[in-house]
């Protein structure tokens, strides 16, 4: 069974630009979950979709958005981007977003901003 | 809003000894779920142990077990016969009902051969 996929793994983007980032869930899940992760802050919670719709957001500004498709994976986009989103972006996919289940995560899509 | 705190930063141990990884949490519900994962330099987060927070007995993983004190709100992980592999960021993580994993600031674990 696959695992979580993420891409890309790396990108290099300058500050202003806007950047997309995919997330492949493990089939059948139909959950996903975006994590940003700095040394600074730790790992913090972007948002949820579940069966296409977002469920659940985290408190980041709006030029952070996302989308599920109807096969699961989700995008998420940054616009207008800034030096202090340099970050890997860790995805986690689910089942239903079920506690007992727990989540699966992606290896991350390091994103540096010059 | 529910919090995760590891006091501990950086933790080291021998290779073949046990070392405990520290984690309390703050929250007001009763039914919830705890977590520990591993994140190595590969930094795929991997689970390693979860518990409901119902069940009383500690959950238990192999070498990994937890001690959990609910009433404390302490939920510790235990690594026995500690091995070169098992270095790496140890985060500690909490949820319940269909709120995100609320994670803690991470304890790094070296293992000295």
């Amino acid at each position: 069974k696959a695992g979580v996929t993420q891409t890309p793994r790396y990108l290099i983007k300058t500050r202003g630009q806007q950047v997309t980032l995919s997330c492949s869930p493990i089939s059948g899940h139909r959950s996903v979950s975006w994590y940003q992760q700095t040394p600074g802050q730790g790992l913090q919670f972007l948002f949820e979709y579940f069966s296409e719709t977002q469920r659940n957001k985290g408190n980041f500004p709006g030029r952070f958005s996302g989308r599920q498709f109807s096969n699961s994976r989700s995008e998420m986009n940054v616009s207008t981007l800034e030096l202090g989103d340099s970050a890997l972006y860790l995805c986690a996919s689910s089942e239903q977003g079920a506690r007992d289940a727990g989540y699966t995560f992606g290896s991350g899509t390091r994103l540096t901003v010059v | 809003a529910q919090t995760v705190t590891q006091s501990q930063p950086e933790m080291s141990v021998q290779e073949a000894e046990t070392v405990t990884l520290s984690c309390t949490y703050d929250t007001s519900e009763s039914d919830y779920y705890l977590f520990w994962y591993k994140q190595p330099p590969s930094r795929q987060m991997i689970l390693v142990i979860r518990q409901e927070a119902y069940k009383q007995q500690n959950a238990t993983e192999n070498r990994f077990s937890v001690n959990f004190q609910k009433a404390a709100k302490s939920f510790s992980l235990k690594i026995s016969d500690s091995q070169l592999g098992d270095a790496a960021m140890y985060f500690c993580a909490y949820n319940s009902g269909n709120t995100p994993l609320v994670f803690g600031k991470g304890t790094r674990l070296s293992v000295i051969a």
